[in-house]
């Protein structure tokens, strides 16, 4: 069964920190793999897009890693923002179809 | 530029009643995905849309669940004789092209089933 797992489910830090968010996953064949952020009660805001054959993608403080051949990511956030507190989701698509496979997400809180 | 259009942003609706959601997509944008998020839960894929078709439903319950994205106007998803389960966020997302595109999401609606 194609699945995303996240971790931590949630993290809290302190402004000015660095975190880095972990994604999994078991779609087979990929196709791409994104970050998103979702503020609560909001939609989703895309961070970054990669193809399998892309290591790593830079969104400003964003930086995402993808290895392949373990099946997975990271999403590092350099000098948190409290901006920054919101859920981050790891989203997979296959090659075999369009649609997207959903992470639950990392809550994040950037505490001052 | 306006984003992905969704009304309403909140929809209560007794048991037994029909909701039905609205999603405007970007301009130039002629793909439309439908999207459910339980709480505590990631978005689920319902449905994908092209102008006049249905592409991918897999994602749709078999029954009471529906969705159009009519030549002229927005996409509809219509939810017949809601049930308490059925109290969720919805959100539409739009894009260019399928796959490797860029998917753009609305606010989102937020249905509660009394």
């Amino acid at each position: 069964k194609n699945q995303v797992e996240q971790s931590p489910q949630s993290l809290i830090i302190l402004e000015g920190k660095n975190c880095t968010l972990q994604c999994n996953y078991t779609v087979s064949p990929f196709s791409n793999l994104r970050w998103y952020k979702q503020d609560t009660g909001r939609g989703p805001v895309s961070l970054t897009i990669m193809t399998f054959s892309e290591n790593t993608k830079s969104n400003g403080r964003y930086t995402a890693t993808l290895d392949a051949d373990t099946k997975q990511s990271s999403l590092h956030i350099t000098a948190s923002q409290l901006s920054d507190s919101a859920s981050y989701i790891c989203v997979v698509t296959s090659q075999a179809g369009t649609a997207l496979i959903f992470g639950k997400g990392t809550t994040l809180s950037v505490s001052s | 530029n306006a984003g992905v259009m969704q009304n309403p942003r909140h929809l209560v609706r007794r048991r037994g009643q029909e909701a039905r959601l609205r999603c405007s997509p970007m301009k130039g944008h002629s793909h439309v995905y439908w999207y459910r998020q339980l709480p505590e839960e990631g978005l689920k894929f319902m449905v994908y849309l092209q102008k006049e078709n249905i592409i991918d439903e897999s994602g749709m319950p078999k029954e009471r669940f529906s969705a159009e994205f009519p030549k002229e106007g927005p996409s509809i998803l219509r939810i017949q004789q809601v049930v308490r389960g059925d109290s969720a966020a919805y959100f539409c997302a739009s894009s260019e092209g399928v796959s490797s595109y860029e998917q753009y999401f609305g606010p989102g609606t937020r249905l509660t089933v009394t």
